[in-house]
């Protein structure tokens, strides 16, 4: 079974600061790979993805992610960060070999929570 | 577009009781899914279902029943609710993949808080 490991759990950080969040995963096939976000009070939202092709994958408000095979890992990053993207980040796998309606299983890491001080 | 609806939002149970959580999904999705969420767990998954009539076991089960009659609804239920079972539940939805295609993109109800007494 694959499983998914995000090495911060919490992470306080002043605006304009860089962020990177670690996600490293195992499982033996290939993967798509995900980062959701859930902002307070909300519910989860897909961040960015990565099926295939370029390893460097952008996604929504500045976020980009780069998938390193080598390293099974898929790491997040936002050059500047705002107070709006205090949230919790989530990374999950889905293993690329299912098919039909159970392809779309998700093994979630346990989350990072984010802080943006002004 | 409603998207993927859950209700109660919170819910307060006695140890024993049982409850019904619905979840409802607009986007004629097949996937459906139930997940818990707990600090510093993340998200697990409970059940899931591929399409209506078929139903299959997570990675947490233990304590919960799903059912799924038809293509929109996806209720989950707790049979004799346990202080284990104090969480937030989510349900998400998904569109079918094809093999080596993508998946794995879920869209995700607002949660329903339990806690049980």
């Amino acid at each position: 079974a694959q499983s998914v490991s995000q090495h911060n759990h919490h992470v306080i950080l002043s605006e304009a600061a860089s962020l990177e969040l670690g996600c490293n995963y195992s499982y033996g096939g290939t993967v798509n790979l995900f980062w959701y976000v859930q902002y307070p009070g909300q519910h989860l939202q897909l961040l960015l993805k990565y099926f295939s092709g370029d390893p460097l994958v952008k996604g929504i408000k500045g976020f980009e992610a780069e998938f390193i095979k080598s390293k099974f890992s898929f790491n997040l990053r936002k050059p500047s960060v705002q107070w709006s993207d205090t949230a919790e980040y989530f990374c999950a796998v889905n293993p690329r070999l299912w098919v039909g309606g159970g392809g779309n299983k998700l093994t979630f890491g346990t989350g990072t929570q984010l802080k943006v001080e002004l | 577009n409603a998207g993927v609806t859950q209700t109660p939002k919170f819910q307060v149970l006695k140890t024993g009781q049982s409850m019904t959580l619905q979840c409802a999904q607009d986007m004629n999705h097949e996937y459906m899914s139930w997940y818990r969420q707990d600090p510093g767990m993340g998200l697990r998954l409970i059940h899931y279902s591929v399409g209506a009539g078929i139903t299959d076991q997570g990675e947490v089960p233990n304590g919960y029943n799903v059912s799924r009659s038809t293509t929109e609804d996806f209720p989950l239920r707790l049979l004799s609710a346990a202080p284990s079972q104090t969480s937030v539940y989510f349900c998400a939805s998904s569109p079918p993949r094809a093999r080596g295609g993508p998946g794995g993109i879920q869209y995700f109800g607002a949660g329903t808080r339990l806690s049980v007494l």
